[in-house]
Order: C-alpha cells, then structure tokens, then sequence
C-alpha cells in the first residue's frame, strides 16, 4: 500500500478485556515497530520485528502485552486483561531495513479502557 | 545508552518569526538524528534526519536541523513560521546496535500566532 495503516482507529473497551490491534506495513518493509503514545510520557518503544522474528522485546510493559507478525508483513498487537492504565495511541511504523532507516508511521489506534 | 531531551514543552511563535525547537540528545556511540512532526489527528511525518554526512540538513517545508557534536544538540528551525506549522514536534536518536529502536524526545508543541 501507499503507507502503513492501523486498524482500528479507535477503539473504546472495558477493564479485564483483551484487544488485538492490527498494522500492515509499507510493501516491501521488511522491518515493524510498535510504539505507545501516552499523554504526558511522549513516545514509548513497544517491540520491533525483523522479518517475522522479535529480537528485541524490551520495551513491552507487561507480560500482558504481545505482538506477532506472519508472512513478514502484518502484525497484530494484543493486550490481555486491560487496565485504564493501557489507554494510549498506539503507533505502528515500518522500514525498509532495520539498519537506520527512516521509519514511516501509521495512524496509529486510540485506545480507550473504561 | 540513547536519550533525548527536547527543551520546552510548549513554544509559541509570531508568523513570520524564527521557529527554534531545541533538542539534546545523549549517546555512547555517534547517532542518527530524526525529527518528526505530528499533524492534529495525524500520524508521524518525517521532516528531516541526520546519518552522518553533512551537519546541516535540510527537510521538507523550509525547515532545517543542524549537528552540533560539541554541544550534543539537533536543533530544528525555520526562518519564518506558517499558520500551518503549528503541530507536534518530536526529536528522536536511533540506536545503532541490535536495531533500529528510535528513543523520542517528550515534543514541543508549536503554536503559531497570527
């Protein structure tokens, strides 16, 4: 496609749900990123794939969070038992490598825990 | 370890005026420097980035950043403010060993007053 796009834009849930949020990347990209965007805290690195496999997990605050990525282009990432405190954008972006290259962004999904 | 730092939350500017958003950043080897603006309801856009060829780098919309080993600065500026570059602007440095992990300053809000 032209750009990376996240679906859902928005999404609203209550606490103790889980969610799964989708990005497909820019054609070719073999390199994804998540990243949260909360108010107040900027942007945080969530994980980060190259190809299908995450090398570096780091960044994801719990054991309730989890990403995957099949076929080396879409990722869903998941959130068990939400809590309010997982309210935030989450942002998704792509590149061509993973050796500094520029990454394009999508969207993002807003999510909302009641 | 990579940080940024990004001074001023909030910077309000006249049309017409000297836009300078600051950024310092901090890295144990030489980075790679980004600054991204965010557009109301918008996703991250990509103005202009630093991967160690000229120290002066020009991007998109008359804005430009210049390297400042010496000072560990990025700043980004524009001679003269447009209405429309009111947005959120985000500093950010590229980690150079198991990725690409982008570490994001917290934004500068721009407001443009007319």
């Amino acid at each position: 496609g032209a750009g990376v796009s996240q679906s859902p834009s928005n999404k609203v849930t209550e606490k103790g749900k889980d969610v799964e949020l989708r990005c497909d990347p820019i054609s070719g990209h073999t390199a994804l990123y998540w990243y949260r965007q909360s108010l107040g805290q900027g942007l945080e690195f969530l994980i980060y794939f190259q190809g299908n496999s995450a090398p570096d997990k780091s960044g994801l605050p719990s054991d309730r969070f989890s990403a995957e990525r099949t076929g080396g282009s879409v990722s869903t990432l998941t959130i068990q038992r939400t809590q309010q405190e997982d309210s935030a954008v989450y942002l998704c972006a792509s590149s061509f490598t993973w050796d500094q290259e520029t990454q394009y962004f999508g969207p993002g999904t807003r999510l909302l825990v009641l | 370890a990579q940080s940024v730092t990004q001074l001023g939350s909030h910077v309000s500017v006249s049309e017409g005026a000297l836009v300078l958003l600051r950024c310092n950043y901090s890295s144990s080897v030489p980075p790679y420097l980004f600054w991204y603006v965010q557009y109301p309801n918008q996703g991250l856009q990509l103005l202009l980035k630093y991967t160690s060829a000229a120290t002066l780098v020009k991007g998109i919309n008359g804005f430009e950043a210049e390297f400042k080993k010496s000072e560990t600065s990025f700043h980004l500026t524009k001679p003269s403010a447009h209405m429309s570059d009111a947005a959120e602007y985000f500093c950010a440095v590229s980690r150079l060993n198991t990725g690409n992990q982008f570490y994001f300053g917290t934004g500068t809000s721009l407001t443009v007053i007319p």
